[in-house]
């Protein structure tokens, strides 16, 4: 089945500073590439979504770079605030129609 | 609104206990999951219905069992609980089946002892 690796798995960042999360993937058949963000308590909700035929996808502070061909994908997180500290889950669809998500990051952004 | 309503809360379980999670959602979605999280683990999918009336069984889906009983409702049970199953269970729908965004609940804490 898909395999769907997330590094790493905690980040301390200053607030100001950028933050990068990566995920790899196996299934060369994938072509969705959402990223989730989960505060304290609360369920994951959507923060951006890349799909295949694009490369990069921005909304404004978030942006999400993939590479394909690597089978490779990337969240950047730029100016970041202490409201950003979150957990952070990529996904990825496999050619069997399930999302198969990462082992999720831990983001701390200290002020 | 209140998307993606689970019950209860919080749940604590004796082995060999049974007990159902329930989950409703006002969204008209078609899809409907339910997962799994564990430390380190990420989200694992137990079982999802594409529509009503269907259901498949997702990564792991051992010991457990789902009703799609209508368009908004789709719930969990856990017919003979084993500390292997203590979780947070989170519930998912989505309008159509994992090319789009999924809306979560705030989950569903249990602890089997």
């Amino acid at each position: 089945g898909e395999n769907v690796e997330q590094h790493p798995s905690t980040l301390s960042v200053q607030e100001g500073d950028s933050a990068v999360i990566k995920c790899t993937y196996s299934d060369s058949a994938s072509n969705y590439f959402p990223w989730y963000k989960q505060e304290l308590g609360k369920g994951p909700q959507l923060i951006i979504d890349i799909r295949s035929n694009v490369g990069e996808k921005k909304d404004q502070r978030i942006a999400v770079t993939l590479n394909k061909t690597a089978k490779h994908f990337s969240l950047h997180i730029t100016e970041t605030q202490p409201e950003d500290s979150a957990v952070y889950f990529c996904a990825v669809n496999t050619g069997f129609q399930k999302l198969v998500f990462g082992t999720g990051t831990r983001l701390l952004v200290s002020p | 609104n209140a998307g993606v309503t689970q019950t209860p809360k919080f749940q604590v379980l004796k082995t060999g206990q049974s007990m159902t999670l329930q989950c409703a959602q006002d969204m008209n979605h078609n899809s409907m999951y339910w997962y799994r999280q564990d430390p380190g683990m990420g989200l694992r999918l137990i079982y999802y219905s594409a529509s009503e009336g269907t259901t498949d069984k997702g990564e792991v889906p051992n010991g457990y069992n789902v009703s799609r009983l209508n368009k908004r409702e789709f719930s969990l049970r856990l017919e003979s609980a084993a500390p292997s199953q203590t979780s947070v269970y989170f519930c998912a729908s989505s309008t159509q089946l994992n090319t789009g965004e999924l809306f979560f609940g705030e989950g569903s804490r249990l602890t089997v002892l």
